[in-house]
């Protein structure tokens, strides 16, 4: 079936540090790939996205790379900051159709100073 | 920029009262999708409709209903509140077709059923 597995958080992190979180998924066919943000107490945004194999998204110094080969599109940054804190969601696309996104649990990142 | 607005970000309601969750949307998107989020479970899909006065079942549709009666809004119904339905309740839309299959997201109702 479609699912889309994230590493369990919280992650905590010092700021500066790097950020790995990783996102492996299970569906049919070539999904798109995506990133999703929340921060406290607001909805979800997207960070970034990924529509083909080999594509890489980046925004706000956050990367992910489409990796067909291992059906993974993990999450990296290489210096993260307080303002980063956040729980991260891992999509991708369902192609049964209805425009439909499948989510992981998602994973808390908390960043100190 | 897309927005994607919803009634109430927080409510508090008792068991058994009927309740309504609103999202507008200003983009003339023909998709629009209700979720609810929880701890360790990420977002479930509760409905969604492609077209107004057009709905389908997601993952989890019991207990709720929907109404679309147009275009940029989209209901969320608890036609009997129970304490299970505590939880973030988020609005989506996007266009048909999508691009990429991105989705916008609303702010999110926090909803407390006592």
């Amino acid at each position: 079936g479609n699912s889309v597995t994230q590493m369990e958080g919280p992650v905590t992190l010092s700021e500066e540090a790097f950020l790995t979180i990783n996102c492996t998924y299970t569906a049919t066919g070539y999904p798109s790939l995506f990133w999703y943000v929340q921060y406290p107490g607001e909805g979800l945004q997207l960070l970034l996205k990924a529509t083909k194999a080999d594509d890489k998204g980046s925004n706000k110094g956050f990367e992910a790379t489409y990796r067909k080969e291992t059906t993974s599109f993990h999450l990296e940054k290489g210096s993260v900051q307080v303002s980063d804190s956040a729980v991260y969601f891992c999509a991708h696309s369902f192609s049964g159709g209805y425009n439909k996104l499948i989510f992981g649990a998602g994973t808390r990142l908390a960043v100190h100073p | 920029d897309v927005k994607v607005t919803q009634s109430s970000r927080y409510l508090v309601k008792r068991t058994g009262e009927k309740v309504f969750l609103e999202c507008v949307q200003d983009m003339d998107h023909e998709n629009m999708f209700w979720y609810r989020q929880d701890p360790g479970l990420g977002l479930r899909l509760i409905y969604f409709s492609y077209d107004v006065k057009m709905k389908e079942k997601g993952d989890i549709p019991e207990g709720y209903s929907v109404s679309r009666e147009k275009k940029e809004r989209f209901s969320l119904i608890l036609e009997s509140a129970s304490t299970n339905q505590t939880s973030m309740y988020l609005c989506a839309s996007n266009q048909n077709p999508p691009r990429d299959n991105e989705q916008f997201f609303g702010p999110g109702t926090r909803l407390t059923v006592l």
